[in-house]
């Protein structure tokens, strides 16, 4: 599992209120990154970290931040939380491969948010 | 920008008959493609990608740059196949800040 594990698995909120999930790894790969998956549109990516405090956007950060201020872990902010922000948050790192070659992507288990 | 296209939302196919599950990509450069599955209730992991050219639990995938597809086959279809699966591109030389997922194929094995 690449010691990946994700804060809380499960998650009920309420409209407007700010939700926090962590993604946390052991082995200080460089590259993390929050996806939310949906029905219908797979895997999305939310934000980004290279580095410690270096992030970007990914194709749905709208109403999502994030924050590294650690190598270990990344932090995915709903400052408001709202309906459709009701999703299935994976976050993931990148290893490289013995050979050099491409990086791989290793997911964790997943954060059920439910935003009623 | 580039996307990835699995038509088939579902597919069902018999214990022993092969299976094939469709990806086409677009994107003017040259990608690097990856098959990831989710078992039930299961984090994603890494099924095979295109430039290590290995069989995985028996599936295989080709890149055919002619036809922007890497579909995913296996011969004799076994229960335990039964997953959710996504295709995926990165750009070469990009690294995978730029991971560009499908929207996913549920197989089901029927018995």
């Amino acid at each position: 599992d690449a010691g990946i594990t994700q804060s809380p698995r499960h998650k009920v909120t309420e409209t407007g209120t700010p939700v926090t999930l962590r993604c946390h790894q052991t082995e200080n790969h460089r590259y993390m990154y929050w996806y939310r998956q949906d029905p219908g549109h797979g895997l999305r990516l939310i934000h980004y970290s290279y580095g410690v405090k270096d992030t970007d956007k990914g194709e749905v950060s709208d109403g999502y931040s994030v924050s590294r201020s650690k190598t270990e872990d990344f932090l995915l902010t709903l400052e408001s939380a709202t309906s459709s922000q009701t999703s299935v948050y994976f976050c993931a790192i990148s290893e490289s491969t013995t050979s050099g070659g491409q990086e791989t992507q290793y997911f964790g288990p997943g954060t059920r948010l439910l935003v009623l | 920008a580039q996307r990835v296209t699995q038509p088939e939302k579902l597919l069902s196919v018999f214990k022993g008959a092969p299976v094939e599950l469709k990806c086409n990509y677009s994107y003017s450069g040259s990608p690097e493609l990856f098959w990831y599955v989710q078992y039930s209730r299961q984090r994603l992991q890494l099924l095979l990608r295109h430039i290590s050219r290995e069989s995985i639990k028996g599936f295989t995938a080709d890149l055919n740059k002619g036809e922007t597809s890497f579909h995913l086959k296996k011969p004799f279809a076994q229960e335990e196949d039964s997953a959710m699966y996504y295709c995926a591109l990165t750009l070469e030389n990009f690294g995978n800040e730029k991971l560009t997922f499908g929207t996913g194929t549920r197989l089901t094995i029927i018995p």
